[in-house]
């Protein structure tokens, strides 16, 4: 079935880079995702990925697809307190039904 | 960017009443909506999805008479949470796809807490 998985949380202190893993199983996947939510918040698109691509970056946003591995990954450069937040990684499949990890708990000490 | 809001934002019930909660998206038209619904400290689950002109489709396990979706518009669609009970306090996303977009473009609402007492 499908299923994602990352690590519940990360601790980093400000100025150093954050990396967040993810892994999927569905490889009919066509987009990945990576979404923020601040506390009692909604979601929040920080960037996608389409499944043919290796790699996107986007200001301090690095997203690397291992589509081998199924292993997704965000790394945030020079991380601030205000990227404290909650991380979801997503998948959407064929169906267009959108899979959410369980999300991962970043916190950024100054 | 496309903007989905919803409303209330959050809502205090009793046990046994029902209360509707509506998704709008507010510059773009969406056939398709999503519910999802979110513990505390845990991940979105998704509980349906909602299509314009006909029945929602539910996920496995998500009983469809207590969830009651509607959408009866391309710009809305309402989750009533019927007879309300304390375990179904939770928060309440919902998101819609741009049909004009590109596929990956799914925008999210800023959620409705419900807290059933």
């Amino acid at each position: 079935g499908e299923d994602v998985e990352q690590s519940l949380f990360l601790s980093v202190r400000e100025g150093d880079s954050s990396v967040i893993n993810c892994t999927y199983t569905d490889s009919s996947s066509t987009y990945l995702y990576w979404y923020k939510q601040e506390p009692g918040a909604g979601l929040q698109l920080l960037t996608y990925i389409f499944s043919n691509m290796d790699m996107k970056q986007d200001q301090r946003l690095t997203v690397l697809l291992n589509k081998k591995d199924k292993h997704l990954s965000l790394r945030i450069a020079d991380t601030q307190t205000g990227d404290s937040a909650i991380y979801f990684c997503a998948e959407t499949t064929r169906g267009f039904k959108t899979i959410f990890g369980a999300g991962t708990r970043l916190f950024v000490k100054a | 960017g496309a903007v989905v809001s919803q409303h209330p934002s959050w809502v205090i019930c009793k046990s046994g009443t029902s209360v509707k909660i509506e998704c709008r998206s507010l510059d773009f038209q969406a056939t398709t909506m999503f519910w999802y619904r979110q513990f505390p400290k845990q991940s979105l689950m998704l509980m349906a999805t909602s299509n314009e002109g006909s029945k929602a489709t539910y996920e496995q396990g998500v009983e469809k008479d207590k969830f009651l979706i509607n959408h009866a518009s391309l710009t809305l669609s309402t989750l009533t949470v019927t007879s309300a009970h304390p375990e179904d306090s939770s928060f309440y996303i919902c998101s819609a796809r741009d049909e004009k977009g590109q596929t990956y473009e799914q925008y999210f609402g800023p959620g409705t807490r419900l807290t059933v007492t």
